[in-house]
């Protein structure tokens, strides 16, 4: 099992530029959330979907979009990447009604220029 | 509102010793779970311990246990005989059984020390 797969690892943009952050989990869960992680502020949730074809705003979902494509597929979209966007990213699934915690991607670190 | 506050940004223990870290949060909801992760340098988040709420008796993971003050929406760690290996960030995190929302504290640095 591969769990939650996020691309892509590492990418910088200029100010201005979109981009989408793939993520996809292969556990069957109905939950996926994303996350951003900066020093000091631990991960604040931006979006999350409960179900396939449900969306809710997190605590800071200004300037991303999200799509929830189908029950394994999850994306963040950035799209006019500004500098207070540089970060790490997150994303999670997990299933409360399995009692399954969550489980996370590798991350991605984005620099915004 | 559901809120997490974790209010050590920093700790620090020798090894062998026994180290506590502090947690408290917010619900309306009255099912959830509560969870410590664990983050290391590698930025990997690993599960520490879960704790469901209608439960009263408190969870255990080995090193690992909580002290679960439901009344007083508290949820401390408690890591027994410290190890190198528990040198990370650790995190605090509730989960609604109704939304599925999936927040998190502000973490806890824990540096352990020979």
């Amino acid at each position: 099992n591969a769990g939650v797969t996020q691309t892509p690892k590492f990418q910088v943009l200029k100010t201005g530029q979109s981009m989408t952050l793939q993520c996809a989990q292969d556990m069957n869960h109905n939950s996926m959330y994303w996350y951003r992680q900066d020093p000091g502020m631990g991960l604040r949730l931006i979006y999350y979907s409960a179900s396939e074809g449900t969306t809710d705003k997190g605590e800071v979902p200004n300037g991303y979009n999200v799509s929830r494509l189908n029950k394994r597929e999850f994306s963040l979209r950035l799209e006019s990447a500004a500098p207070s966007q540089t970060s790490v990213y997150f994303c999670a699934s997990s299933d409360v009604r399995r009692n399954t915690e969550a489980f996370f991607g590798q991350g991605t670190r984005l620099t915004v220029v | 509102a559901q809120t997490v506050t974790q209010s050590q940004p920093e700790m620090s223990v020798q090894e062998a010793e026994t180290v506590t870290l502090s947690c408290t949060y917010d619900t309306s909801e009255s099912n959830y779970y509560l969870f410590w992760y664990k983050q290391p340098p590698s930025r990997q988040m690993i599960l520490v311990i879960r704790q469901e709420a209608y439960k009263q008796q408190n969870a255990t993971e080995n090193r690992f246990s909580v002290n679960f003050q439901k009344a007083a929406k508290s949820f401390s760690l408690k890591i027994s005989d410290s190890q190198l290996g528990d040198t990370a960030m650790y995190f605090c995190a509730s989960i609604s059984y109704n939304t599925d929302k999936l927040i998190f504290g502000t973490g806890t640095r824990l540096q352990v020390f020979p």
